[in-house]
């Protein structure tokens, strides 16, 4: 099955600063990359997605990137704010047909003030 | 939260009683998932539905069953409720013509002593 590395598990930035979060997958035939923002005691949220057809997205502040002869997929937040501290989660999926996400373990991220 | 909401949402219960998660979409959508949220493991699917009496095993199922009898109602049991079921866990649905994107809804935290 698919698994899913993500890195790194802890991530501190100052606020307006990038922030990058990495992921690798293990399936090539996996097609389809979210990216979930989770705040305490709430449910992740989709913030972003790419299928492999397209090597980046932008949304505002947020853009992903894939590289599917690397296998591995980045996350990309400009100008930081205290309001996007959290964790995210990526996420990929390896057959077709919607039989679930595999997730990787998530990167809290922290913002200086 | 998509329409979803999940009941309860928080549970307490002993080692060995069985344990029913209700999951409620209202926007008729055909698939629908049950994910557990462990602290180091990130999200790992249960199972999931494709339809009404359609169910499949995810990563983690061994302990649990699901029951779909009708659209919009996805229930989880724990059979025989054990310390290491204690967790978060979330129902998800998918859109699109793809069924890709997953929404996921508050989830319930449950507690096995």
């Amino acid at each position: 099955g698919e698994n899913v590395e993500q890195h790194p598990s802890t991530l501190s930035v100052q606020e307006g600063d990038s922030a990058v979060i990495k992921c690798t997958y293990s399936d090539s035939a996996s097609n389809y990359f979210p990216w979930y923002k989770q705040e305490l005691g709430k449910g992740p949220q989709l913030i972003i997605d790419i299928r492999s057809n397209v090597g980046e997205k932008k949304d505002q502040r947020i853009a992903v990137t894939l590289n599917k002869t690397a296998k591995h997929f980045s996350l990309h937040i400009t100008e930081t704010q205290p309001e996007d501290s959290a964790v995210y989660f990526c996420a990929a999926r390896s057959r077709g047909g919607a039989d679930g996400l595999t997730f990787g373990k998530g990167t809290h991220l922290i913002i200086q003030p | 939260d998509a329409g979803i909401t999940q009941s309860p949402r928080h549970k307490v219960t002993e080692t060995g009683t069985p344990v029913t998660l209700r999951c409620h979409q209202t926007e008729n959508h055909r698939y629908m998932y049950w994910y557990r949220q462990d602290p180091g493991h990130g999200l790992r699917l249960i199972h999931y539905s494709y339809g009404v009496k359609d169910t499949d095993k995810g990563e983690v199922s061994d302990g649990y069953s699901v029951s779909r009898s009708k659209t919009e109602d996805f229930l989880l049991t724990l059979e025989s409720a054990t310390s290491s079921q204690t967790s978060v866990y979330f129902c998800a649905i998918s859109v699109g013509h793809r069924q890709e994107t997953q929404y996921f809804g508050p989830g319930t935290r449950l507690l096995v002593l």
